[in-house]
Parts: C-alpha cells; sequence; structure tokens
C-alpha cells in the first residue's frame, strides 16, 4: 500500500463546477500535509498548506480529518487554468519528516 | 531571485553511458532533494543533504546511483552506467530548515533533466 494514495484521474470538468479531490495517507505520525500543483511538463509547486481547522485561499479550501486519515481539495468556480496534476503531501515525524508525495490526481477543466 | 537551476534540460544518451546532472539550489537554503518522476511511480526521493551532508540516500536505486554536494551552491546526480529503465525526469529541489532542524513544507524545485536512455 502506497503511503499517499490519490485517485489519478482525470477529473474533467466545465468551467465554474465545483470539484473536490481526497487523499488518504497510511503514517499515524503524519504531522503535515500540504497540496502542491504540477503543470504539465513542469515542476511542482506549493498550493496550500493543510490546517487542522482547515483552511481556505480564494476558491480553494483544504480540509484535513485525522480520525480518518485523508485530506481533501476544494476547487471551486473553476477556470481553464486551473487545469494541472494536484500533488498530496505528507510528512510525518517518524519519517524524518520528510514530504512524501502522492502520485497526484489530474485535473482537466474545459471550456 | 533565481530559483533553482537544473542542467541539462533534456538529454538523449545510450546505455551504458555515464549521465551527470546538476543542480544549484536557492541561495541560503540547506536542505538540497534529488526527485525523480515517471508516470508509474510518481515522485520519488532519492537522496537529500542537509548542510552539504548526505543525510537519507535510501531511495537510491542501486549501486550506479550517486550523488556528491561539495559545497552550498552544487550538487551532482550522477548515473553510471545507465539503463533504460532511468528514463525520468529528475528533479533537484531546495529548502529552508526550520529551527528545530526539520524540513520546512515548502519545497522550490527546479525544471528538471528529462532524461532519456535508449
Amino acid at each position: 500500500r502506497k503511503e499517499v494514495e490519490q485517485d489519478p484521474g482525470p477529473f474533467n470538468v466545465p468551467e465554474g463546477a465545483t470539484v473536490a479531490f481526497n487523499c488518504t495517507y497510511s503514517n499515524s505520525a503524519s504531522q503535515s500535509f500540504f497540496w502542491y500543483r504540477q503543470d504539465c511538463r513542469k515542476e511542482p509547486k506549493l498550493l496550500m498548506s493543510v490546517y487542522s481547522s482547515g483552511n481556505e485561499d480564494g476558491r480553494f479550501t483544504a480540509q484535513l480529518n485525522r480520525a480518518s486519515q485523508y485530506i481533501s481539495l476544494l476547487i471551486r468556480d473553476s477556470k481553464l487554468s486551473d487545469s494541472a496534476t494536484y500533488l498530496c503531501v505528507v510528512s510525518a515525524s517518524n519519517a524524518g519528516n520528510m514530504l512524501t508525495f502522492g502520485g497526484g490526481t489530474r485535473l482537466m477543466v474545459k471550456p | 531571485d533565481a530559483g533553482v537551476i537544473q542542467s541539462p534540460r533534456h538529454e538523449v544518451t545510450e546505455m551504458g553511458q555515464e549521465v551527470t546532472l546538476r543542480c544549484k539550489p536557492i541561495s541560503g537554503h540547506d536542505y538540497l532533494f534529488w526527485y525523480r518522476q515517471t508516470m508509474m511511480r510518481g515522485l520519488e526521493l532519492l537522496i537529500y543533504f542537509n548542510n552539504n551532508v548526505p543525510i537519507d540516500d535510501s531511495g537510491m536505486p542501486e549501486d550506479r546511483f550517486s550523488a556528491k554536494m561539495p559545497n552550498a551552491s552544487f550538487s551532482t546526480l550522477k548515473i553510471q552506467p545507465s539503463e533504460p529503465r532511468d528514463s525520468a525526469v529528475y528533479f533537484c529541489a531546495s529548502s529552508y530548515g526550520t529551527s528545530g532542524g526539520a524540513v520546512t513544507g515548502e519545497l522550490f524545485f527546479g525544471e528538471g533533466s528529462r532524461l532519456t536512455v535508449l
């Protein structure tokens, strides 16, 4: 079983739609959580951190459920420019706090 | 400010040849990471350095792979001899550490080196 699992997609949604991705992690010692975004043939870039109480950044909302060991990313009012792969990233204190990347969920927003 | 700089951006080589990938981290960052990305396996951490010292190389696939960081502004990843299954995008990333010595959540990646081994 992978440490960080994501549905690879692709999620095909029309502009303006709301879309949500989930990510599950297996290491119960995980302490920090992030979403990264990777455009096609580009490098990953930090999108947002995920805090225990949930957090919002514009159209993006991240949630953490420690009991069930999953995190989510909600994108409202999807734009064409949101098309990318979204990587769930977890770090655990018993893994040297190194970042473990999920395989990514591909989103395609269509006109 | 310049970001993480990697070279070459693309390399096509034949099986058995030596490949050297280079990375210049962001000035002031004390962590440097080498990742490999493939469609099948996603992003895999190969090795990372803290203050130029290799900390964990357990992700290095085999002895054909080696990495060095002779100073704070330069690192290399070498594959010798290369094999077709080494074909991937190799990313270098750097970051600050926290006051407690842990890695912060934001890694700054270079644009990657796309390696094709024929």
